[in-house]
């Protein structure tokens, strides 16, 4: 069975450091990759995605993932985190049949001053 | 206006009511599922749809039901609500081949 594995529940990170959220999947096949983020009370938002070729991704607010195939990962990260970047991150893969996505259980990321 | 809209953002009923939830798009997308968040467990499928007269049970579609009215409306019903059905509850829709989901903003129900 497809499986989505975020091993952070919690992370807590001072501004401007470096962050790593890290993914790991199960699946058969190299699926449709993604996170999302979710600020409180909000809905999820695309941050970046990955279906093939260049296994370093750039996406939305300074985020990067890279994928790395003989590890079955799909980590998130961002050179200088802000205050603004508090929020809860959900990795997601997706059967390229658009059949299900399935998700991981999220990382609750801190930011203090 | 949202391209995902979900309707009510919140509500709170007692146990045993029916309830449904509502969702409506216009990205004109074919795929829509609904989903449930608790705190821990991430978001779990409930039901997805492929079209109008395709619908299919996620993993925990149990004491819940569904009805695709159109190609643009997914509505989630709760028969006979129950506390452990307390929960966020997010309506979602994909192109054909999954390329990316787009989410509402949220129902949060709460059954007391």
């Amino acid at each position: 069975a497809q499986s989505v594995t975020q091993p952070d529940i919690h992370i807590t990170v001072s501004e401007g450091a470096s962050l790593e959220l890290r993914c790991n999947y199960s699946y058969g096949a190299t699926p449709y990759l993604f996170w999302y983020v979710q600020s409180p009370g909000q809905g999820l938002q695309l941050l970046l995605k990955y279906f093939s070729g260049d296994t370093l991704v750039q996406g939305i607010k300074g985020f990067e993932a890279e994928f790395k195939r003989s590890q079955s990962s799909f980590n998130l990260r961002k050179p200088s985190v802000h205050w603004s970047d508090a929020a809860e991150y959900f990795c997601a893969v997706g059967l390229n049949t658009g059949n299900q996505f399935y998700f991981g259980t999220g990382t609750s990321l801190t930011v203090i001053p | 206006d949202a391209d995902v809209t979900q309707t009510p953002r919140n509500r709170i009923t007692k146990t045993g009511k029916r309830i449904m939830l509502e969702c409506s798009q216009t990205k004109g997308h074919d795929r829509m599922y609904w989903y449930r968040q608790d705190p821990g467990l991430g978001l779990r499928l409930i039901y997805y749809s492929f079209d109008v007269k395709d619908i299919n049970k996620g993993e925990i579609s149990d004491g819940y039901s569904v009805s695709r009215q159109a190609q643009a409306k997914f509505s989630l019903s709760l028969e006979s609500a129950i506390p452990n059905q307390t929960a966020l509850y997010f309506c979602a829709t994909s192109d054909l081949k999954g390329t990316e989901a787009f989410f509402g903003q949220g129902t949060r129900l709460t059954v007391v």
